[in-house]
């Protein structure tokens, strides 16, 4: 079992709806949990981090942490043709010797114009 | 300028060719990684350096060596190409302290290896 999961999708919907991305992690202990967004071609960048249950949000964005499912997800809301782009979830996780974070395969969105 | 700096941006070469790829950063992190990319696999951590005395294998580091040359510098290479070693490479950084969970990414090397 991959340590943190996402579908891969893609994912398209129209430009001013609701995106939706899910992320599920195996380490039950994992404590911080980020969004990154990926344009083609370019490199990943933050754009939401969640420490503790319940949603956070900061714009249109809202992220969702459920520490007991064990599930992180993402909402866009109003989207736009420009939020299409490949949506990476990471997660930092609380064991190890490495304690680095680790990537899901991401989701490539697309939004619809 | 950017932050976080990756040559060469784009390779092809050989099999069995020895590649180095090269990492420099103005951001005054300690922190470094390589992690490579391929389609269907997300961000997969090569190695990582805390400073240029401790330097770690991460997940996938089989096939590669590091040099932390200097705080700012980062070089990744492959002593004899495959082609399986075909993908799109990021340098990363963060600091020590204070981290936020933010990775610096550079702007990615795409490596080709016929």
């Amino acid at each position: 079992q991959k340590e943190v999961e996402q579908n891969s999708g893609p994912l398209s919907v129209p430009e001013g709806a609701i995106a939706s991305l899910n992320c599920t992690y195996s380490d039950r202990v994992s404590q911080s949990f980020f969004w990154y967004r990926q344009y083609s071609g370019k490199s990943p960048e933050l754009i939401m981090s969640i420490y503790s249950n319940g949603d956070k949000e900061d714009g249109r964005f809202t992220a969702q942490l459920n520490k007991a499912s064990q599930y992180v997800s993402l909402l866009i809301r109003d989207s736009q043709p420009s939020d299409s782009a490949t949506y990476l979830c990471a997660v930092n996780p609380s064991s190890g010797s490495a304690r680095q974070l680790t990537f899901g395969s991401g989701t490539q969105l697309t939004v619809l114009p | 300028d950017a932050d976080v700096t990756q040559t060469p941006r784009n390779r092809i070469t050989k099999t069995g060719k020895r590649i180095m790829l090269e990492c420099s950063q103005t951001k005054g992190h300690d922190r470094m990684y390589w992690y490579r990319q391929d389609p269907g696999l997300g961000l997969r951590l090569i190695y990582y350096s805390f400073d240029v005395k401790d330097i770690n294998k991460g997940e996938i580091s089989d096939g590669y060596s590091v040099s932390r040359q200097a705080q700012a510098k980062f070089s990744l290479s492959l002593e004899s190409a495959i082609p399986n070693q075909t993908a799109l490479y990021f340098c990363a950084t963060r600091p020590g302290q204070g981290y936020t969970g933010e990775l610096f990414f550079g702007e990615g090397s795409r490596l080709t290896v016929l």
